[in-house]
């Protein structure tokens, strides 16, 4: 079974550091792409990245370019979403998706509350 | 980006009756592989997305056949033949022949 599970809630000063986690199971985590969406408070869904972690290919929306740094780690099947100095505005749902032009399979979400 | 634009923004239904939400986006969605990679995505109160439909108008594995995908190029429609209690949640179209991928601002479907 097909399974991407993702770490749990965090919550963090504006300023901080902040590493989330997606680990894969049930297939060839290097096989297939791996993306992260946000989703801010009572809003719709946002691509912020995908990562082939067979390679580390990473392609980031503009949007959140310079502002996350997505990675993986193929020796535990697990993908990451990184910010160096967290704001307020992070605050947010974020989930990890595979697949690159579709999801088939989705994480349960990690939320992540900023604030002082 | 190419802009995923869906109407309406809120689809209220009654039970047993249709319902279609429409999803245009501002460029050709036909990838240079022939494909055309049109997604949508359901979410239900407090859920992670589910795929629902995959290039156009494929049904994902489990998906009662009431949901059906169809459209071309840069109109798309999802319906819904009979509105289910459990259909209730936010539709999302998503496109992924673009980079960046990006998805429509989503239809809040409700029962009347």
């Amino acid at each position: 079974e097909v399974q991407l599970v993702q770490s749990g809630a965090e919550v963090k000063k504006p300023g901080e550091s902040l590493k989330i986690s997606c680990k894969g199971s049930g297939y060839t985590f290097t096989n297939y792409w791996i993306g992260w969406v946000r989703q801010m408070p009572g809003k719709g869904l946002e691509w912020m990245g995908s990562i082939y972690p067979g390679d580390s290919d990473t392609r980031y929306s503009p949007s959140f370019q310079g502002q996350v740094t997505i990675s993986a780690d193929k020796s535990i099947s697990t993908a990451y979403l990184q910010w160096s100095r967290l704001k307020a505005s992070d605050t947010a749902m974020y989930y990890c998706a595979r697949g690159i032009s579709s999801t088939d399979y989705w994480g349960q979400g990690t939320l992540v509350t900023v604030s002082s | 980006d190419v802009v995923m634009t869906q109407s309406p923004l809120s689809l209220p239904v009654t039970l047993g009756q249709p319902a279609s939400i429409s999803c245009r986006s501002s460029q050709s969605l036909v990838h240079s592989d022939g494909n055309t990679y049109l997604n949508w995505f359901q979410q239900r109160p407090g859920q992670s997305p589910r795929r629902l439909i995959y290039k156009v108008s494929n049904r994902d594995s489990g998906v009662p056949d009431r949901f059906s995908g169809s459209g071309s190029g840069t109109d798309f429609t999802l319906k819904i033949s009979r509105v289910e209690a459990e259909d209730v949640g936010v539709y999302y179209c998503m496109q992924g022949t673009h980079w960046p991928r990006t998805f429509g601002g989503g239809t809040k479907v409700e029962i009347k």
